[in-house]
């Protein structure tokens, strides 16, 4: 079958800074993409990877392992809006949702 | 409009009946999925759109669940017989491109919460 496996819930101090992983199994993959949904609110693309490595954009970073079906969101000096949840998807011939990962910042 | 837009933004129903959900993209955007999202999930693809054409819609979960997009922009998903266990919040989201390639960034709309009581 198709999963994606990520933490439920993970828990940071702001100004820190924290990864949320995600693990994949599909039958086909083009790329891991990582989106933002605030309690109430939609989904909002944050980044993607199509080839291995590092892509860094601001405060966030995604890295992605093609070889270990691997990938994570960095999220550097982290801010009380970072609070909400997180979701990485893989594109397969369609979108894949992971569960998500619910983000908590300490002041 | 600058966004997606989707209404209504909630829609209570009764066991039985029938709800159309209405989703208009952004301009231009080539591709629309539908996605529905329970509490506590992420969202789960149901159906996507290349155009006019339904370009996948293997996530419908049975045959209560339509998709029209007659024009390439706005689209409706329609659920007939409506069951308590359809009560989740539905997304659309629009893309420029087709994907494949996977560069595709989804613009998602504010949803439509169903409460079929």
């Amino acid at each position: 079958g198709q999963s994606l496996e990520q933490p439920s819930e993970v828990t940071a101090v702001e100004g820190a800074i924290v990864q949320i992983n995600c693990t994949y199994q599909t039958s086909g993959f083009y790329g891991l993409s990582w989106y933002q949904q605030h309690d109430g609110g939609a989904p909002t693309f944050l980044s993607y990877n199509a080839l291995d490595g590092l892509e860094e954009t601001g405060r966030f970073s995604s890295f992605l392992s093609r070889s270990d079906s691997y990938g994570y969101l960095l999220l550097q000096e982290l801010q009380m809006k970072d609070s909400a949840s997180y979701f990485c998807a893989v594109r397969d011939d369609k979108i894949i949702f992971g569960k998500g990962t619910r983000l908590h910042i300490l002041p | 409009g600058a966004g997606v837009s989707q209404t209504p933004s909630n829609k209570v129903t009764e066991k039985g009946k029938y709800v159309e959900l209405r989703c208009d993209p952004i301009s231009g955007h080539t591709a629309l999925y539908w996605y529905r999202q329970s509490l506590g999930q992420g969202p789960e693809f149901l159906i996507y759109f290349q155009g006019t054409g339904a370009a996948d819609d293997s996530g419908l979960p049975n045959d209560r669940f339509f998709a029209v997009r007659p024009e390439g922009s706005v689209s409706t998903l329609k659920i007939q017989r409506t069951e308590r266990g359809d009560s989740a919040v539905y997304l659309c989201a629009s893309s420029p491109l087709s994907g494949g390639d996977g560069t595709d960034t989804q613009y998602f709309g504010p949803g439509t919460r169903l409460t079929v009581l």
